[in-house]
């Protein structure tokens, strides 16, 4: 498809279970972000890449959270020992260009992250 | 940091205009952006200010002001399909190149 794709869906996992959301943006999109929306809140960054290089990870809540995008194109959010706290919606976009205002951000349909 | 403030919810009429607010504090300023969701959806870009002044796509403008960290989105002709939140984001030119989102405001078109 010619969007950002953002898989699974939905994914239901017991508390301290490990987990991973996987993310394929547009292609030839050179930053990919990384953001967690809680219901009627706006997004909420937690990291992005400018091709395969993490710019900046200061949104992540904690060091059980953590992002790679090796090949600068897909890009994967492991979150280790997951807590009913980290139930959200993740979303993740892409841009064309290097972050700017004028770089409109693409965002995926998001996952469904609950935790048991 | 960086805090933007929105009002929570509008509510119009089909065909009325509205104008949704948002200020903005930010230890640094690079422009502002509007997006647009549907419930169960995706945020969908919908204009960038970088300079003062009004910018027009269609049935929507997008304003800012840097000397009073303010903008607004407007939009007219209101049709029922845009229901939906609206959020301000800002991005800052120091430290964070990303997107700071405001809480949105929920806008309900009625008939």
């Amino acid at each position: 498809g010619a969007g950002v794709s953002q898989s699974p869906r939905y994914k239901v996992t017991k508390r301290g279970q490990d987990v991973a959301l996987r993310c394929d943006p547009i292609s030839g999109h050179v930053s990919l972000y990384w953001y967690r929306q809680a219901l009627g809140q706006g997004p909420e960054f937690l990291t992005y890449f400018n091709y395969e290089a993490q710019q900046d990870k200061s949104g992540l809540p904690n060091d059980r959270f953590s992002a790679e995008r090796p090949e600068g194109s897909i890009s994967t959010l492991t979150i280790q020992r997951t807590e009913q706290r980290d139930s959200a919606m993740y979303r993740c976009a892409s841009s064309l260009g290097l972050p700017g205002g004028n770089q409109p951000q693409h965002f995926g349909d998001g996952t469904r992250l609950s935790i048991l | 940091g960086q805090s933007l403030e929105q009002p929570s919810e509008v509510t119009a009429v089909e065909g009325a205009i509205v104008q949704i607010n948002c200020t903005y504090q930010t230890s640094g300023f690079y422009g502002l952006s509007w997006y647009q969701q549907h419930d169960g959806g995706a945020p969908t870009f919908l204009s960038y200010n970088g300079l003062d002044g009004l910018e027009e796509t269609g049935r929507f403008s997008s304003f800012l002001s840097r000397s009073d960290s303010y903008g607004y989105l407007l939009l007219q002709e209101l049709q029922m399909k845009d229901s939906a939140s609206y959020f301000c984001a800002v991005l800052g030119d120091t430290g964070r190149r990303a997107l700071t989102f405001g809480s949105g405001t929920r806008l309900q078109v009625q008939p």
